[in-house]
């Protein structure tokens, strides 16, 4: 069985500061991980994903996540943030011996103020 | 990325009607499409597998009978909710497994559809 916490469902911080949304993970393997950002009445676009190697994982927009595996973690970060990144952000995982499926988080809306 | 497009992005209609809602990969051959549902300020559920040339595999507690699925190309796979009620109102997303440069795959989803059962 593969799930997904995102223990928060709202951060806010201002323009200028740092961005961490958090993201905790269970799998009985290897995991594929990754980050989706949804805006209002839209679909999810893809941020970045961990596979294997590098523990930082680098994807658009500036956004980082780092992937800590004795905390089963993968945090998505950005050094600064910008109104424009006020959104809905999913951490979605996926066992790697599981044909495609994709387990989402419930999501944790982001609102970045002026 | 692949480009996946869905219509219509929104419909409303009556009570024990049909609607259908299509996904396009518009620039990727996908054997495997997925459907979702999304409620307000909720995450995606998984209601099915579409694979191409053969049945979806639906998620439990989805009932095949009314949310058809039918992947008839590569390119395009159809979502039909047979005499729609209110309760089936809801946001659905299709999504494209498509493979990444380095290594595993990833879905990159359409702009979802927003269907109102009145």
């Amino acid at each position: 069985a593969q799930s997904v916490a995102q223990p928060e469902d709202q951060v806010n911080v201002a323009e200028g500061n740092p961005l961490t949304v958090k993201c905790t993970y269970s799998v009985s393997g290897n995991p594929y991980l990754f980050w989706y950002v949804q805006y209002p009445n839209r679909g999810l676009q893809f941020l970045l994903k961990y596979i294997t190697g590098d523990n930082l994982v680098k994807g658009s927009y500036g956004f980082e996540a780092e992937f800590n595996k004795s905390q089963t973690s993968f945090h998505l970060k950005k050094p600064s943030a910008l109104v424009s990144d006020s959104a809905l952000y999913f951490c979605a995982v996926r066992d790697l011996g599981n044909d495609y499926k994709l387990s989402f988080g419930a999501g944790t809306t982001v609102t970045v103020r002026a | 990325g692949a480009v996946v497009s869905q219509h219509p992005s929104r419909v409303i209609c009556k009570s024990g009607t049909s609607v259908k809602i299509e996904c396009r990969s518009l620039d990727f051959q996908a054997t495997t499409m997925f459907w979702y549902r999304q409620f307000p300020k909720k995450s995606l559920m998984l209601m099915a597998t579409s694979n191409e040339g053969s049945k979806a595999t639906y998620e439990q507690g989805v009932e095949k009978d009314k949310f058809l699925i039918n992947h008839a190309s590569l390119t395009l796979s159809t979502l039909t909710v047979t005499s729609a009620h209110p309760e089936d109102s809801s946001f659905y997303i299709c999504s494209v497994s498509t493979p990444l440069a380095g290594g595993g795959e990833t879905q990159y989803f359409g702009p979802g559809t927003r269907l109102l059962v009145l």
